[in-house]
């Protein structure tokens, strides 16, 4: 299995500030004959599903405010939230397609 | 718009089959391209996927767990259903459905249920 980890568990941010979580994957989701990260972040808010954030590594899906970038490739990745709102109060999680079993991270925690 | 609620009983005891449906109404399960998943999160910790299917049937389990899962479809009813056998107190957690895009199971859940909280306990 292909495993995922997370860091940090949890961070505290100000509003208006930048949050940055990364994951990290125990072998390359890189698909090299596609160039493609098999790489998607979610947002859970407490006492709801997780929502999609960001596909491909990098991709963000439509009606997802632009304060919210996803970067890197292979093996390392960063979730990066922008001027940090009162409502992006989440749980985030990245999870791995690249390969069965389907896996997720661990979460990573932002608070005010 | 596509919307999938989670039924079934709440409360099973040990040794028993846990058993939820996945109604999806907004669009059709027979609809090409689509994966439909079960996903669980016992409570307070992380995401974990059960398995998939698509609307022939082809599935696919998490391999830990695939001696106690089964799950099936219903086109003529557009829903889903999930079977755990053998439960134990590790299988309590909030159940979501959701659906894969993109014509395979390995590709992300781009919607989901609101969850099912099932909780293993005589």
């Amino acid at each position: 299995d292909i495993v995922m980890t997370q860091s940090p568990d949890s961070l505290a941010v100000s509003l208006g500030e930048r949050a940055t979580i990364n994951c990290k994957s125990s072998q390359s989701i890189l698909y090299t004959s596609n160039s493609k990260n098999y790489l998607t972040w979610y947002q859970q808010k407490p006492g709801q599903p997780p929502k999609l954030l960001i596909s491909w590594a990098s991709s963000r899906e439509s009606g997802v405010p632009d304060r919210f970038s996803g970067s890197g490739s292979g093996t390392a990745f960063t979730l990066t939230i922008n001027n940090l709102q009162a409502e992006d109060v989440a749980v985030y999680y990245c999870q791995q397609h690249y390969n069965s079993p389907l896996t997720f991270g661990g979460g990573t925690k932002v608070e005010i | 718009q596509l919307q999938l609620q989670e039924s079934g009983p709440r409360l099973v005891k040990p040794s028993e089959t846990l058993s939820l449906t996945c109604i999806v109404s907004g669009d059709s399960i027979s609809s090409n391209g689509y994966y439909w998943g079960w996903i669980r999160q016992p409570p307070g910790k992380g995401l974990e996927w059960i398995g998939s299917i698509n609307y022939i049937g082809h599935t696919y389990y998490k391999p830990s767990l695939r001696s106690r899962v089964t799950i099936s479809v219903d086109t003529s009813k557009n829903q889903f259903s999930l079977k755990l056998t053998s439960v134990a107190a590790a299988d309590t957690g909030i159940y979501y459905c959701a659906r894969q895009n993109g014509g395979t199971y390995l590709r992300w859940f781009d919607s989901w249920g609101q969850g099912a909280l099932v909780t293993v306990s005589s």
